[in-house]
């Protein structure tokens, strides 16, 4: 079965760090784009960042950039995003999610992890 | 940046309904749209791809519609499980997907 499961989401104050894990099973993680998307209590869906499949080249939403840092694993099957420096704003739970396509740049996504949320709270 | 607008915000509808949601982008995008069914307290699912592919397992009373700016989501006839948030969603730009604000389908 494909899956996705988050980890590392966790209470923390303004200013501080948290690192978000997603671990992969079911699928050729290394073939496959994935992307971080963030939902903050009662809104909608935020794209928050992408990271190709061989990991060489990585995207941000402006609101996190020079902040958050994606990275993967292929070794491990793991998709990572580094969050410094968060903002209440950044409270959300935060999902990640698999392109549609290997080999592809761009694409619908298909399989979506359960979630894991951040707090930034003082 | 692209934009998504959606359209209605909140959809009340009964069961047994003919629905349809819009989707406008702020640039033309050609098919590159997903919509996505969400429940509260669960992860999206992709419903429609490429603007009018029906992902495998969604029933075929979803269909969907539109090319370039103007696209559209429809429910031939509501049922009790389609209750929900949708979400359109562009991958035009390689560099950064954007979502629409999403729609609550309620019940009437």
């Amino acid at each position: 079965e494909v899956q996705l499961l988050e980890s590392g989401g966790n209470l923390v104050q303004p200013g501080g760090s948290l690192r978000l894990s997603c671990a992969a099973s079911g699928f050729t993680f290394s073939s496959y784009v994935m992307t971080w998307v963030r939902q903050a209590p009662g809104m909608g869906l935020e794209w928050v960042s992408t990271i190709l499949s061989s990991g060489d080249s990585t995207h941000y939403a402006d609101s996190v950039k020079g902040r958050f840092t994606i990275s993967r694993d292929n070794s491990k099957n793991m998709l990572f995003l580094q969050m410094n420096n968060l903002r209440d704003e950044d409270t959300a739970v935060y999902y990640c999610a698999k392109d549609q396509y290997s080999g592809t740049i761009g694409d619908a996504f298909d399989i979506w992890g359960q979630g894991t949320v951040v707090t930034v709270s003082s | 940046d692209i934009q998504m607008t959606q359209s209605p915000s909140t959809l009340s509808a009964s069961v047994g309904d003919r629905v349809t949601i819009t989707c406008r982008a702020s640039q033309t995008i050609n098919r590159w749209l997903a919509w996505y069914q969400q429940k509260p307290g669960k992860a999206p699912k992709l419903l429609m791809y490429a603007a009018s592919t029906l992902q495998s397992g969604v029933p075929s009373r979803f269909s969907g519609s539109g090319f370039g700016t103007e696209f559209s989501l429809t429910i031939s006839s509501l049922q009790p499980d389609d209750f929900a948030t949708y979400y359109c969603q562009q991958y035009n730009d390689h560099a950064g997907s954007t979502f629409g604000q999403g729609t609550k389908l309620e019940i009437k």
